[in-house]
């Protein structure tokens, strides 16, 4: 069965520091992978998106990055997050034919003070 | 603009209760519509998905519809529980959403389902 795991659950960080989320799917070969962020009171909204390895979409200009160096490996940096990076970020992963429904994960808490 | 609404934002209702949740979208050139799960400081789970060409779908006490014309979509709650309580979300994957088949998300409705 298909697993999707995200590192870490919480994060505290400084202002002006990098980020590094990581997020990797077992059970399956070449999903597509996203990057969404949820703020406090809003909606999910999709970050970036990959259809494969090295291939990145970007829905949002920002202050983030994402990168896809293995076929199950998706990461969302930042050099210098802003207090607006804020927020709970949720990786998912669908099947690369299919692509019928986005499975998630469980999140990351990243608070930037 | 393609958008998804979701109404009421938050809702309360004592436990046993039969309850409806809206959604609403802008474009009616949609793939599918799922219906999402989200507890507190967690993922998302997917409780339902229709098709473009179906009218609705079942999972239990769970009956969700869609009806493309008028743009909208219900989630039905038969005979809640408190262990129903939680954020439910609505996404969209429109027809020109892309290669990774995008989803368009509505900002969710707290549910409260009161013992």
């Amino acid at each position: 069965s298909q697993t999707i795991h995200q590192w870490p659950a919480t994060l505290v960080q400084p202002v002006g520091s990098p980020l590094s989320l990581e997020c990797t799917v077992e059970g399956t070969s070449n999903p597509n992978l996203y990057w969404y962020r949820q703020a406090a009171g809003r909606g999910l909204q999709l970050l970036f998106y990959s259809v494969g390895i090295g291939q990145i979409s970007s829905e949002v200009p920002q202050n983030l990055s994402a990168s896809r160096p293995q076929d199950r490996q998706f990461i969302l940096s930042s050099k210098k997050l802003l207090l607006s990076d804020s927020g709970f970020y949720l990786c998912a992963w669908s099947d690369g034919l299919a692509g019928l429904i986005q499975y998630f994960g469980a999140g990351t808490r990243l608070s930037v003070l | 603009k393609q958008e998804v609404t979701q109404i009421p934002a938050a809702l309360s209702v004592p436990e046993g209760e039969n309850l409806v949740l809206n959604c609403s979208f802008t474009d009616s050139a949609i793939y599918n519509l799922q219906w999402f799960r989200q507890d507190p400081g967690k993922g998302l789970t997917s409780l339902l998905l229709i098709q473009s060409s179906q009218r609705e779908q079942t999972s239990g006490r769970l009956n969700a519809s869609l009806d493309k014309s008028s743009g909208r979509s219900t989630l039905y709650i038969a005979a809640s529980q408190p262990g129903d309580s939680a954020t439910y979300l609505c996404a969209v994957q429109y027809l020109f959403s892309g290669s990774a088949r995008q989803l368009t998300f509505g900002s969710g409705t707290q549910l409260t389902v009161l013992p």
